[in-house]
């Protein structure tokens, strides 16, 4: 099936350095949403974003949602040891029977001490 | 705990065996979703229910999978005559009507012998 393309593919990183990865789609999408994933369990929602050109925080993340609604980015301020995991966008179209969400194959943070 | 519960979190079949698991929304939620998801690879769309009626299914829900929510609760996923290629981690989650932020369960992680 169709899936985002996220990059990068995967970041190694020193604790207290910040963190920026982003998602394209050839697709417009009506909302990002931005996961984190940690080994054997669901995604955890982070942050939703609803309309084009959008900034939202939350805590030490801030995404914003592109202005083309093609594409959207993660920020991650001063990354900690329990950042590390995998980070998923995801998009919505909504209505017209596509109300399921597609994922990106995810960003994998490892933090180095 | 009132998030989504998924059981059982981890099965090992053979072959050509039958497996169905359950998902258990998060209590107000009237939207269910099922999702797959291989190694190394974002979670799929497969299906999503609204209260009871299953409004849409993706290409990659093939005749050996059905899923049911009788009651607009709980839901089942089935999958008959299982392939080697059915080993995935198969992730539900929840929203509050057409909200677009869905929550995910832990998972099954399924593995085929």
């Amino acid at each position: 099936g169709q899936q985002l393309n996220q990059s990068p593919q995967s970041m190694f990183i020193q604790e207290g350095e910040d963190v920026s990865m982003n998602c394209t789609s050839s697709s417009i999408f009506n909302t990002w949403l931005w996961y984190k994933q940690d080994p054997g369990e669901g995604p955890v929602l982070l942050i939703a974003l609803y309309k084009a050109g959008e900034l939202t925080s939350n805590g030490r993340l801030t995404a914003q949602f592109g202005i083309t609604r093609k594409d959207s980015f993660l920020n991650i301020s001063a990354s900690i040891p329990s950042d590390v995991g995998i980070y998923f966008c995801a998009g919505q179209r909504s209505g017209g029977g596509a109300d399921g969400l597609t994922f990106g194959k995810g960003t994998h943070l490892i933090i180095q001490p | 705990d009132t998030g989504v519960s998924q059981n059982p979190r981890h099965k090992i079949t053979k072959r050509g065996q039958n497996v169905t698991f359950r998902c258990d929304p998060i209590s107000e939620h009237n939207r269910l979703y099922w999702y797959r998801q291989t190694l190394g690879q974002g979670p799929e769309f497969l299906t999503y229910f609204q209260n009871e009626a299953q409004l849409e299914k993706s290409r990659l829900l093939s005749d050996r999978f059905s899923a049911e929510r009788p009651k607009g609760s709980f839901s089942t996923l089935e999958i008959q005559r299982t392939e080697q290629g059915d080993s995935a981690m198969y992730l539900c989650a929840s929203s509050f009507n057409r909200a677009p932020e869905q929550y995910f369960g832990p998972g099954t992680r399924l593995t085929v012998t």
